[in-house]
């Protein structure tokens, strides 16, 4: 199936510092999404990027859909305590409904 | 509350035994899908429903079954549990274009 490829898996990071984290795949896709999941609970939409080159903004998250449409990453600047969980990236491929999600990566902040 | 619930959320069993995992939600999305969530391989699809009725294979879908004979319910049932089904599964309805919102997730451990 359809793979998507996210680096890095793990971060550990001090408090303040800014985060980057991307996705690669072999496959072009009509959408990538940014999800983080927090222990215990269901991933949570962050942002979603439907055109190749957009650049969209949530607050201190920044994320962007690659120009070749095979990658996106996400940025979060000025990291505080609450931005620790599992982040994922999505992609959806032509028509279809199904979403292919990547490893994750583990953001752990040092206080 | 408006959302997804899913139930149980813990659950023991031992092999070779059937186990349901039921999703409800209260909105009427047409489309709704379930994961499995395991370490080093993200969100996995399993099966999803465009609608009542209308069920289809995600990517791993063997062991599973799965039916929805009402917009707002989408069970999974495991015919006969193994070890390797051990995982927390997630349920999810897509909210808008390509996006999916998930519910909190079932933790399935399979003795």
């Amino acid at each position: 199936g359809q793979q998507l490829n996210q680096s890095p898996q793990s971060m550990f990071i001090q408090e303040g510092e800014d985060v980057s984290m991307n996705c690669t795949s072999s496959s072009i896709f009509n959408t990538w999404l940014w999800y983080k999941q927090d222990p215990g609970e269901g991933p949570v939409l962050l942002i979603a990027l439907y055109k190749a080159g957009e650049l969209t903004s949530n607050g201190r998250l920044t994320a962007q859909f690659g120009i070749t449409r095979k990658d996106s990453f996400l940025n979060i600047s000025a990291s505080i305590p609450s931005d620790v969980g599992i982040y994922f990236c999505a992609g959806q491929i032509g028509g279809a409904q199904k979403l292919v999600f990547g490893q994750g990566t583990r953001l752990t902040i040092n206080p | 509350d408006a959302g997804i619930t899913q139930s149980p959320r813990y659950k023991i069993t031992e092999t070779g035994r059937q186990v349901t995992l039921m999703c409800h939600q209260t909105w009427s999305h047409s489309y709704m899908f379930w994961y499995r969530q395991d370490l080093g391989h993200g969100l996995r699809l399993i099966y999803y429903s465009a609608a009542a009725d209308i069920t289809d294979k995600g990517e791993v879908p063997d062991g599973y079954v799965v039916s929805r004979s009402k917009t707002e319910n989408f069970p999974l049932t495991l015919e006969s549990a193994t070890r390797s089904q051990t995982s927390v599964y997630f349920c999810a309805t897509r909210t808008g274009p390509e996006t999916q919102y998930f519910g909190p997730g079932t933790r399935l451990l399979v003795l």
